[in-house]
């Protein structure tokens, strides 16, 4: 499967800044994910992202709140702005396993506290 | 809308025993269904991939069971450690669709 580097693992960060996540994987891949996990709750994915194309946001992300850039089949970042309290979740990327098995691999996560 | 739910929420066994987690989803439509681990603070780690087609997968410890029909999947541990302490997550990719819908997870702890 692919391998996934994801960076900050975690971050303590001021209300009204922003952040940015960034997520390398080992091989090209088509379709990149974003999701985020609350605390306490399951993952709620945020956004496909596309190479070359726009992010398809899901009912109730918005562009402005978190944008996404994906420059190359590599690579692809999230950012969280303008934070608040509420934004404090765990915000994992991820894409589809090589080969056609249908499996999906995350990276290691970004653990997000809003102060 | 496919809904997916897990139970328990969270059990506590001691070390050795077998134990069965359990995930149910709402629409039977799926591509495959994938369970997973997370520690921690942490991302996840895939466990076991089921395809639509399948009954069931095995990888050491683990067997994953689905039934489509009934819209049930099974996550068996054996000889369960207390390194196997973690939430475990079943999600379900949905028939022509690209996204994973989750369960909220089990938040198993091993007794040593």
């Amino acid at each position: 499967s692919a391998v996934i580097s994801q960076k900050p693992s975690r971050d303590i960060c001021q209300r009204g800044t922003s952040l940015t996540i960034q997520c390398q994987v080992d091989s090209q891949v088509t379709m990149m994910f974003w999701y985020r996990q609350q605390p306490g709750q399951s993952l709620t994915l945020i956004a496909t992202a596309n190479q070359g194309s726009e992010a398809t946001y899901e009912s109730g992300f918005v562009i402005d709140k978190f944008p996404i850039s994906r420059p190359n089949l590599t690579f692809s970042t999230l950012t969280v702005s303008n934070m608040s309290p509420e934004d404090s979740s765990i915000y994992l990327c991820s894409t589809k396993d090589r080969g056609f098995n249908g499996g999906y691999t995350f990276g290691s996560g970004t653990r997000l506290t809003v102060v | 809308k496919q809904e997916v739910t897990q139970i328990p929420a969270a059990l506590s066994v001691p070390e050795g025993e077998n134990l069965v987690l359990n995930c149910s989803f709402t629409d039977s439509a799926i591509y495959n269904l994938q369970w997973f681990r997370q520690d921690p603070g942490k991302g996840l780690t895939s466990l076991l991939l089921i395809q639509s087609s399948q009954r069931e997968q095995t990888s050491g410890r683990l067997n994953a069971s689905l039934d489509k029909s009934s819209g049930r999947s099974t996550l068996y541990i054996a000889a369960s450690q207390p390194g196997d302490s973690a939430t475990y997550l079943c999600a379900v990719r949905i028939q022509g669709a690209q996204k994973l819908v989750f369960g909220q997870g089990t938040r198993l702890t091993i007794n040593p």
